[in-house]
């Protein structure tokens, strides 16, 4: 079963608006909450990443919000670019380990 | 600096061939993982590594076998390939110590038919 769930599954958005995708997680055993960035023909890499016992994080037009009662958590990119479409996935580590269980991808398209 | 360096990038197979990935990172990581990326069902960790001549199972390891004889190489082997292994196959490495970002490699793109 999915231990990460995103959504949504795409995503279209205007040159300058709010992108905003979106995860939700069961087990509270995870403790580091990154985000990641794939164009197509390459590998996926790290955009911005949170832990638990903050709420937010900020980078630049990137923003992860971090919801931890509920279990969720979401990446906010503000003045959202043609250059910024992409796949993006986000991932979740438990405490103790290193392997990231991922969600299942949103592919954001920046209309110019 | 190379990074992960994955090869072949490309790779027909039919079925009941066998042919091995190899993963190579110049980074010193200690951790290396091998994962699958099919449409819908986002990345699924094969097997991983924590370190030289170890490896374990992640959550969708059948059909496939992995060794780590050099810190710096993971192979991963697909003994008989079958057509539900047709994905692409991407490693990654980390440093030792908690929540560091993975390094991904650009991936293998494989069919089997």
């Amino acid at each position: 079963q999915q231990q990460v769930k995103q959504s949504p599954q795409s995503l279209i958005v205007q040159k300058g608006g709010i992108s905003i995708i979106n995860c939700a997680y069961e087990n509270t055993a995870f403790d580091y909450f990154p985000w990641y960035q794939q164009f197509p023909g390459k590998g996926p890499a790290l955009l911005i990443a949170i832990r638990p016992d903050v709420s937010e994080k900020k980078e630049g037009r990137f923003t992860i919000s971090f919801n931890k009662s509920a279990k969720q958590f979401s990446l906010h990119i503000m003045d959202s670019q043609p250059g910024d479409s992409a796949t993006y996935f986000c991932a979740a580590k438990r405490t103790g380990a290193n392997n990231l269980f991922f969600g299942t991808g949103t592919r954001l398209t920046v209309i110019p | 600096n190379a990074g992960v360096t994955q090869t072949p990038k490309f790779r027909v197979l039919k079925t009941g061939q066998s042919m091995t990935l190899l993963c190579a990172q110049d980074m010193n990581h200690e951790y290396m993982y091998w994962y699958r990326q099919d449409p819908g069902m986002g990345l699924r960790l094969i097997h991983y590594s924590v370190g030289e001549g170890t490896t374990a199972k992640g959550e969708v390891p059948d059909g496939y076998n992995v060794s780590r004889l050099k810190k710096q190489n993971f192979l991963l082997g697909l003994e008989s390939a079958a057509p539900s292994q047709t994905s692409v196959y991407f490693c990654a490495s980390t440093p030792l110590g908690a929540n560091y970002g993975y390094t991904f490699g650009s991936g293998t793109r494989l069919t089997v038919v």
